[in-house]
């Protein structure tokens, strides 16, 4: 299992970024994925996640309106459209598998990629 | 929206010793959707628990879940040098899927 995260830099608050994620050694498909992040520094934050075909989406308060995750099981990616980029966004930001276990799956995050930073500042 | 609380917020203790967690739910954790992770510095967190008690594919068994409601412990039976970190707990039954704000368990 890998997960392979991009798309993370710099930007001016009120800019827009957009994550990418390549997933690789499992079937893409089959899995509900997810959003983490983390201020330097700081702890976990759930960010957002969604189910395999796009038909359940969740988000934080913290970022519901500005950032949209989506997935293509085609390109075995993940993706999170952040918009209206704040100061308090800035943190690394996690692609997360959620784990299946006997035959069922559940939120939780078996598998992390190792982070992509975005740094929103002036 | 659930709030987690982990005591202690930093555990000083020496290799071979035993490491107790608490994670404590403002309410009911819906099926003991609880899980814990443990993270170490420059690193992506490792999942360690789910469901509450069932450990993680690799995980040693000197790691150990327990509790239920509101109520949950990770409990390392024997500190190895390796397992000086930070962990955290998670719920995720309910959205948004909270978690703590982590215990440090460091070399005494």
């Amino acid at each position: 299992v890998q997960l392979v995260e991009s798309g993370g830099g710099l930007v001016e608050p009120g800019g827009s970024l957009r994550l990418s994620c390549a997933a690789s050694g499992f079937s893409f498909s089959t899995y509900s994925m997810n959003w983490v992040r983390q201020a330097p520094g700081k702890g976990l934050e759930w960010v957002s996640s969604i189910s395999t075909s796009s038909s359940h989406i969740s988000y934080a308060d913290s970022v519901k309106g500005r950032f949209t995750v989506s997935r293509d099981n085609a390109k075995n990616s993940l993706y999170l459209q952040m918009n209206s980029l704040r100061a308090e966004d800035t943190a690394f930001y996690y692609c997360t598998r959620a784990y299946c276990s006997g035959g069922s799956c559940y939120w939780a995050s078996d598998f992390w990629g190792q982070g992509t930073l975005v740094t929103v500042s002036p | 929206e659930i709030v987690l609380t982990q005591s202690p917020g930093t555990l000083s203790l020496s290799p071979g010793e035993r490491a107790a967690l608490s994670c404590r739910a403002s309410q009911s954790v819906s099926s003991s959707y609880l899980a814990w992770y443990q993270q170490k510095p420059g690193q992506a967190p490792r999942l360690l628990i789910y469901g509450a008690s069932s450990r993680a594919t690799g995980i040693p068994d000197r790691f150990s879940g327990s509790g239920s409601g509101t109520d949950f412990t990770l409990t390392i039976s024997r500190l190895e040098p390796e397992d000086f970190a930070v962990y955290y707990c998670q719920q995720y039954g309910s959205s948004p899927r909270t978690f703590g704000p982590g215990t440090k368990v460091e070399i005494k």
